[in-house]
């Protein structure tokens, strides 16, 4: 069956410091591959895809995701995180030749100043 | 601009109750899609409507029903609501656009959080 594995529930990482979010999808092809970003009491916003080509994708915050067929993996990075960067990540795959999503659990990122 | 708006925002319902929970896009947008979220479990997909008239399954229907009239508005119904449909549901609408819809992105409304005693 297809699924998401976010392995990572929660994540706290120091202002400044580097991040690395991971995500692993179980499909038999390449899916369509999102981030989004959650919150406090507000929708999902995307952060980034990617459908096929180069492998790193640049998004919106400074995020930049990696997509590794080999691991069957699609990790979100960024540099240096912000305070603002607190929030929830979700990460989901769109099903080619259906009109489904399926997200992974979420990785609840906690910053400290 | 208005994007997806959802209706209400807080809902307390009994067992047994029934409810619609509204969604409006003013975007023209074909695909629309509702979602529950729960602690754990991230988004799971309920239903979608690719257009007007149109609509199917997704990964949790049971216990939901939708109808999709109008472009704009895509309703989701408890029939007879249950404690185990308690969460935060998001509705989400994008463009169909040409190919697959996941060229386009989805849109998100604020959600509705649904407590059944």
């Amino acid at each position: 069956a297809q699924s998401v594995t976010q392995p990572d529930i929660h994540i706290t990482v120091s202002e400044g410091a580097s991040l690395e979010l991971r995500c692993n999808y179980s499909y038999g092809a390449t899916p369509y591959l999102f981030w989004y970003v959650q919150s406090p009491g507000q929708g999902l916003q995307l952060l980034l895809k990617y459908f096929s080509g180069d492998t790193l994708v640049q998004g919106i915050k400074g995020f930049e995701a990696e997509f590794k067929r080999s691991q069957s993996s699609f990790n979100l990075r960024k540099p240096s995180v912000h305070w603002s960067d607190a929030a929830e990540y979700f990460c989901a795959v769109g099903l080619p030749g259906t009109y489904k999503y399926i997200f992974g659990t979420g990785t609840r990122l906690k910053v400290l100043a | 601009n208005a994007g997806v708006t959802q209706t209400p925002k807080f809902q307390v319902l009994k067992t047994g109750q029934s409810m619609t929970l509204q969604c409006a896009q003013d975007m023209n947008h074909e695909y629309m899609s509702w979602y529950r979220q729960d602690p754990g479990m991230g988004l799971r997909l309920i239903h979608y409507s690719v257009g007007a008239g149109i609509t199917d399954q997704g990964e949790v229907p049971n216990g939901y029903n939708v109808s999709r009239s109008t472009t704009e508005d895509f309703p989701l119904r408890l029939l007879s609501a249950a404690p185990s449909q308690t969460s935060v549901y998001f509705c989400a609408s994008s463009p169909r656009g040409q190919g697959d819809v996941f060229n386009q992105p989805q849109h998100f409304g604020d959600g509705t959080r649904l407590s059944i005693l």
